[in-house]
């Protein structure tokens, strides 16, 4: 299996711009995570979906943030209109189980 | 209080020893535990996982359960420079909380 994809790998926007980011997990895996790490905040969790459905979105810091889950394959985070806050690398996890997760290999988002 | 502590480190140990990483988790109800390796710049790889007292061994690594306590650790034997990365402690209850990592350094 190829893993956890996340795209894209790199982004660089300007303040005001709207941010996609898109995951998709592990074939097989029901679980999936969104997280955002930070040198100041570590790892935080931003939403989890089972079976494709939101479970929790408590983590998600505004309203500005969004994430969806239109299929079992396919998930998306969007980030709009995008801070200078919101620089960090943002991780998407796949589990088959909600317990033990499997990281993808992130995405570095700059806003200036 | 924060829900999941750990030591930042940095720890270091020549190579060889034996690796010492603690962390201690304050919801009594957590059910599952978790340590991730992450080597800077990379993503959280997933190197243990435990769910009952006692201790759990994975070649050079062993992981460790006390929930009376609330502490979970993980020893790495015979460190190698290889292993030089930060350490993220993972407890899950009602959802996934991470620790803030400790940063171990094995110097050759």
């Amino acid at each position: 299996d190829a893993g956890v994809i996340q795209s894209p790998r790199h982004e660089v926007t300007e303040m005001g711009q709207e941010v996609t980011l898109r995951c998709k997990p592990i074939s097989g895996h029901n679980s999936l995570f969104w997280y955002r790490q930070t040198m100041m905040r570590g790892l935080e969790l931003l939403i989890y979906f089972n079976n494709n459905v939101p479970i929790d979105d408590s983590g998600m810091p505004e309203d500005r943030f969004s994430a969806k889950m239109p299929n079992a394959s396919f998930s998306t985070l969007k980030i709009q209109p995008s801070e200078p806050r919101d620089s960090a690398v943002y991780f998407c996890a796949s589990s088959p189980t909600a317990h033990e997760q499997y990281f993808g290999p992130g995405t570095r988002l700059t806003v200036t | 209080q924060k829900e999941v502590e750990q030591n930042s480190g940095p720890l270091s140990v020549p190579e060889g020893a034996i690796a010492s990483l603690n962390c201690t988790y304050s919801d009594r109800g957590s059910q599952s535990f978790f340590w991730y390796r992450q080597y800077s710049g990379k993503s959280p790889e997933l190197i243990m996982s435990i769910y009952s007292n006692g201790d759990k061994e994975d070649g050079r690594f062993t992981a460790q359960l006390n929930k009376a306590s609330q502490y979970v650790s993980l020893l790495i034997r015979d460190s190698q420079p290889s292993d030089s990365a930060t350490y993220l402690c993972a407890v899950r209850g009602n959802d996934m909380r991470f620790g803030a990592g400790t940063r171990l350094t094995v110097k050759p």
